[in-house]
Formats: structure tokens, C-alpha cells, sequence
């Protein structure tokens, strides 16, 4: 079966620190990948996917990156947090060409930036 | 483009009442359609889907229809209880051969039940 794992559950960063959350699926190959944010309430905000190895796509402009240096692994990145990156952040994967398939979401990470 | 528009809530009821939450979705083609939940401090599960007009998904209780000619998706359960204290999200997928499938939220909608 396949599953999902993000890491860590908690982070509190200061400002201006680097970030680095990781995700990673098992039991799947060629996923597509999804990081995805929620701040303060409950909208969902999509910050990049992609669908195969180094192959990444920005939603919004902003303080962060994301990278996929192996299949099953996605990894979201800052070089600088500010306030704002506060918030809890998700990671997903559904079945490449599957509309009906539906997302897989991991446990989530919450993130305060002081 | 393709969008979901559900009931903004909060949503505050007795136990053993009656739930509907609203959902509506504008898409070009055939969209598979579903209900997520979020419970206090998780991540997103999926609750139940349709992938066709006229499907029924189903799942602990909840209920929700697949109605092509209202485009809509609303969710149900007929008797609630504490623990469907949870955040519900309507999405949908375009069923067009994309290689994305990727999933449009609604906004949420929370749901607060009381013993």
C-alpha cells in the first residue's frame, strides 16, 4: 500500500533562518507531488507540484522553492523564513494521469516563524 | 477555469441533527468530484468521491451526489456526532487525460458539534 510521510510534525524557526521539510511516498512511482500551505484558518493554498524528477511548478511567487531530487521525494525549501511563512504546511501525492484518483495528503507540519 | 464553491460556515449544530453542507462547481468537461476532511491538527483525508453524474459516495455516514444538471456535490449525514468536529473541503478533478489531475478546493467549512 501505498503511504506518505512528512517531516517534522512541529518547527519553530526565527526569522531569517533556513527551512527545509521533507516528504516522501512509498509504494508508488511517478508520483505527482504537491506542497501545499494553510494559514491562519482553513483555505488552502497550493505552492508548487511536479510531475517527475526536477520538474517543478510555482503556484505564487514567494520566499520559498521546492525540489524533487528523487522520484518519491519532495522537499520544500527558504533560505530566509519571514513571519509570514508561518502556517501549516502540506504535503500531497496523486496517481499521474488519474483525475478520478484524488490527492493523498501526508500529516502536515507546523510551522511558527518568531 | 474550473472552481469549487462551497458554504462558508462555521457551521455549529446539536448532535443527532441533520448536516448539509453545499457545494457547487463550475468545470468545462467531467470532473470527478470529492470531500475531504480535516480534523483538529491533521492533514486532509479523503471522505468519500464521485467520479460520474448520478454517483453516490459514501463514508461513515456521509452521503453526497454527483448531480450533473445542478452541478453540485452537496454533502450529507443524517444524525452528527462529536466527532465529526472537523474541517470539510469540496474539490474537484478534471477527468481530461491531464497529466496533473490536479485537485481545485473550495474554501472550507467548518463544523462544530455539541454534545
Amino acid at each position: 500500500s501505498q503511504t506518505i510521510h512528512q517531516w517534522p510534525a512541529t518547527l519553530v524557526q526565527p526569522v531569517g533562518s533556513p527551512l527545509s521539510l521533507e516528504c516522501t511516498v512509498e509504494g508508488t512511482s511517478n508520483p505527482n507531488l504537491y506542497w501545499y500551505r494553510q494559514a491562519a484558518g482553513r483555505g488552502l493554498q497550493l505552492l508548487f507540484y511536479s510531475v517527475g524528477i526536477g520538474q517543478i511548478s510555482s503556484e505564487v511567487p514567494q520566499n520559498l522553492s521546492a525540489s524533487r531530487p528523487q522520484d518519491r521525494q519532495f522537499i520544500l525549501s527558504s533560505k530566509k523564513l519571514l513571519l509570514s511563512d508561518s502556517g501549516f504546511y502540506l504535503c500531497a501525492w496523486s496517481a499521474p494521469r488519474d483525475g478520478g484518483y484524488g490527492y493523498t495528503f501526508g500529516s502536515g507540519t507546523r510551522l511558527t516563524v518568531v | 477555469g474550473d472552481s469549487v464553491t462551497q458554504m462558508e460556515g462555521p457551521v455549529t449544530l446539536s448532535e443527532e441533527a441533520f448536516l448539509t453542507i453545499n457545494c457547487t462547481y463550475t468545470a468545462t468537461g467531467y470532473p470527478s468530484l470529492f470531500w475531504y476532511v480535516q480534523y483538529p491538527g491533521e492533514g486532509l483525508q479523503l471522505l468519500l468521491k464521485a467520479t460520474k453524474a448520478d454517483d453516490k459516495g459514501s463514508n461513515k455516514g456521509f452521503e453526497a451526489t454527483y448531480r450533473k444538471e445542478t452541478t453540485s456535490f452537496h454533502l450529507e449525514k443524517g444524525s452528527v456526532q462529536v466527532s465529526d468536529s472537523a474541517v470539510y473541503f469540496c474539490a474537484l478533478s478534471e477527468n481530461r487525460g491531464s497529466t496533473l489531475g490536479r485537485l481545485y478546493f473550495g474554501r472550507g467549512t467548518q463544523l462544530t458539534v455539541w454534545p
